[in-house]
């Protein structure tokens, strides 16, 4: 019955090792996006594509880049992972970008070693 | 600095004890919705307001949306152990194509 589902539920990287995040969605939505949450802090939007169009906002770190294959899949790719990089990756859908809930995957957990 | 801020940070109540959260913003808010997230996991959709003054209530949870659409609050009755975690707000402020989020109020219930 899961509609967004993100993989791993949690990921153990090391310094610098690249690393992907996983998202699939069954709602056929055409928004996908990725927040990043630090501990205590609020969400945070790294990127989001309208279908295929991909936008990045402008503090994201060239560090982060996104892939998204398909309708159902979007990928996070961090290169070079850092310790300021731990944090919980929160995948997102919704039907358009205005006066639309989005629905969320159950995050990633990402540690850095 | 933050566009949205929640009050309080942390909020401890009895179960049985009505609670309000606040979410408040110097812009004007164009949707406002409200969000729960359980320690760890995603969030999970509670409701959506638009309209100045509009409320909505799901089981013995009330949003409200000041008439400015500046300001909203969460309501809960007569909380019960279930409603534990935390809540966020999140809002479109016009322009940009995006949901911005408080950084939540998190909510325990004694029992």
């Amino acid at each position: 019955d899961a509609m967004v589902i993100q993989n791993p539920r949690y990921q153990v990287t090391q310094f610098g090792k690249p690393v992907t995040l996983s998202c699939s969605q069954t709602l056929n939505h055409n928004v996908m996006y990725w927040y990043q949450q630090k501990s205590s802090q609020a969400p945070k939007l790294l990127f989001h594509y309208y279908d295929k169009d991909f936008n990045n906002e402008a503090d994201t770190p060239d560090n982060f880049q996104s892939r998204r294959p398909n309708t159902s899949f979007c990928f996070l790719d961090i290169r070079s992972p850092g310790l300021g990089d731990a944090a919980m990756y929160l995948c997102a859908t919704s039907r358009g970008v205005k006066n639309e809930k989005l629905f969320f995957g159950s995050g990633t957990q990402l540690s850095v070693l | 600095s933050q566009e949205l801020e929640q009050s309080p940070q942390s909020l401890i109540v009895q179960e049985g004890k009505n609670l309000t959260i606040n979410c408040t913003s110097s812009k004007t808010l164009y949707g406002l919705y409200w969000y729960k997230q359980k320690y760890g996991e995603g969030l999970i959709f509670l409701m959506m307001l638009q309209k100045g003054g509009e409320e909505k209530s799901h089981e013995k949870i009330t949003a409200k949306l000041d008439e400015k659409k500046q300001q909203s609050s969460l309501h809960i009755t007569a909380s019960q152990p279930s409603h534990a975690g935390i809540y966020l707000c999140g809002a479109d402020m016009g322009g940009d194509d995006k949901i911005i989020f408080g950084k939540g109020t998190r909510l325990h219930i004694l029992p």
